[in-house]
């Protein structure tokens, strides 16, 4: 299976916009970019995807890199509750269409 | 979108005892997924459970330790059998399409205990 690599840790003040970089560099044709969080004491919650072109949604904004392996969240403004462990997942039918977690960013947002 | 129930939502159990985990989905879903979160550590595959088939395992996961069952598309159980304190765990159901080019949605979890 095609496998990511994050950063175990990252930092940013409030209200400042955050990039969290994620490398893929086996990644296929028709690997889908998956992004997740998970907040203290929750379930993970999806937070955006794409294939090739850069995605917008009310969460966050990912972009793309043109050949696909790398790939970056970006959090406009971060507030005190984007503070969570951010996961960047390929999502291919290789896996049966199951998410294999890594271990992810943990985004530290600080007043 | 999927809402998921998952109960409990904690317990604390004896060792050797088992115990069995439910996932309630509010609409008819394809895949249904268990994952096991162990302290500190991210989610890993226990297995995938389709209706009408048996449950897939990952490697390092068997049926006699975490069967599962899927008797309809809204709801799974897994059991956590004959407990150890390495089982204490958050344990989470999650539901999929058959696609790459969809969201997944995850219960709250289930926080186990064995002591």
């Amino acid at each position: 299976d095609a496998k990511t690599t994050q950063p175990n840790s990252m930092e940013s003040n409030e209200e400042e916009p955050v990039h969290l970089p994620c490398n893929h560099s086996t990644i296929s044709g028709t690997d889908y970019i998956h992004w997740y969080r998970q907040l203290p004491s929750q379930g993970p919650e999806y937070v955006i995807h794409g294939l090739t072109s850069n995605v917008n949604n009310r969460m966050a904004s990912l972009a793309i890199a043109e050949d696909r392996k790398s790939s970056t969240l970006i959090l406009h403004r971060a507030t005190l509750r984007d503070a969570a462990v951010y996961y960047c997942i390929l999502k291919t039918s290789n896996s049966g269409y199951a998410l294999n977690f890594g271990k992810g960013t943990s985004l530290l947002v600080t007043p | 979108s999927a809402v998921i129930s998952q109960k409990p939502s904690r317990d604390i159990c004896q060792r050797g005892t088992s115990l069995t985990i439910q996932c309630q989905v509010d609409s008819q879903v394809t895949m249904m997924f268990w994952y096991r979160q162990q302290p500190g550590q991210s989610l890993t595959l226990i297995a995938t459970a389709n209706q009408g088939s048996e449950a897939t395992y990952e490697s390092g996961f068997v049926i006699d330790k975490f069967p599962i069952s899927r008797p309809n598309l809204t709801f799974s159980t897994l059991t956590v059998s004959n407990m150890s304190p390495e089982d204490s765990s958050i344990y989470l159901c999650s539901v999929d399409t058959l696609t790459e080019n969809t969201e997944a949605f995850f219960g709250q979890g289930t926080r186990l205990t064995v002591v």
